[in-house]
């Protein structure tokens, strides 16, 4: 069954403590992407990679860290470091453009994480 | 700047009503624009690319480069329509979509 597949749904994390995200994809997609979905807010991009052992900011990278050990992996670790770590988070994979120009993103069924 | 603007947070309607969801953007170039749905319980999924002109599910959207908008419509509206729905620009030689705030299409019976 392909597809992309996030852990945990639900994650409970205490002030201070760094959490790590699980998103993993089987399409054989070059490009990786992190959203975090806030209500009135849309989606807004954390973090993507294009290709393995490469990756780049988006609009809200303050707080967050990943990595691109293999294709099929792009975990995301959400650190003490950001302040308002309460959200809904969405991994996506895709085509890279250069290849075939869809712009079609393939999605998890997301993270909810809470800070208490 | 680049940016998607979808005006309205919510969008109730009847049964059988049109429905137009509003979308501008702001984007130097020439656009790619996309529609994606994300219905109870499912994950976010692509509706539609203006490049492709199709119709998904009775919605359609034309892109109108004079007034940088790209509009989704139905002329009826139907309950399993209700869903988020965000509007997309996917600027120019990158791969990173930008995404508008989302309207909520509620359709009632």
């Amino acid at each position: 069954d392909g597809g992309i597949t996030q852990s945990p749904k639900y994650l409970f994390r205490k002030e201070g403590q760094n959490v790590t995200l699980s998103c993993e994809q089987n399409l054989n997609h070059d490009a990786m992407y992190w959203y975090r979905q806030d209500p009135g807010q849309g989606l807004r991009l954390i973090y993507y990679s294009q290709i393995v052992n490469d990756f780049q900011k988006g609009d809200i990278a303050e707080g967050y860290s990943v990595s691109r050990e293999k294709k099929e992996s792009f975990p995301l670790t959400v650190t003490s470091a950001q302040k308002n770590p309460t959200a809904f988070y969405l991994c996506a994979s895709s085509i890279l453009r250069t290849r075939v120009a869809t712009g079609e993103l393939f999605f998890g069924e997301g993270s909810r994480l809470t800070v208490l | 700047a680049q940016r998607v603007t979808q005006p309205e947070k919510l969008l109730s309607v009847f049964k059988g009503a049109p429905v137009e969801l509003k979308c501008n953007y702001s984007y130097s170039g020439s656009p790619e624009l996309f529609w994606y749905v994300q219905y109870s319980r499912q994950r976010l999924q692509l509706l539609l690319r203006h490049i492709s002109r199709e119709s998904i599910k009775g919605f359609t959207a034309d892109l109108n480069k004079g007034e940088t908008s790209f509009h989704l419509k139905k002329p009826f509206a139907q309950e399993e329509d209700s869903a988020m729905y965000y509007c997309a620009l996917l600027p120019y030689n990158t791969d990173k979509l930008i995404f508008g705030t989302g309207t909520r299409l509620q359709v009632f019976p």
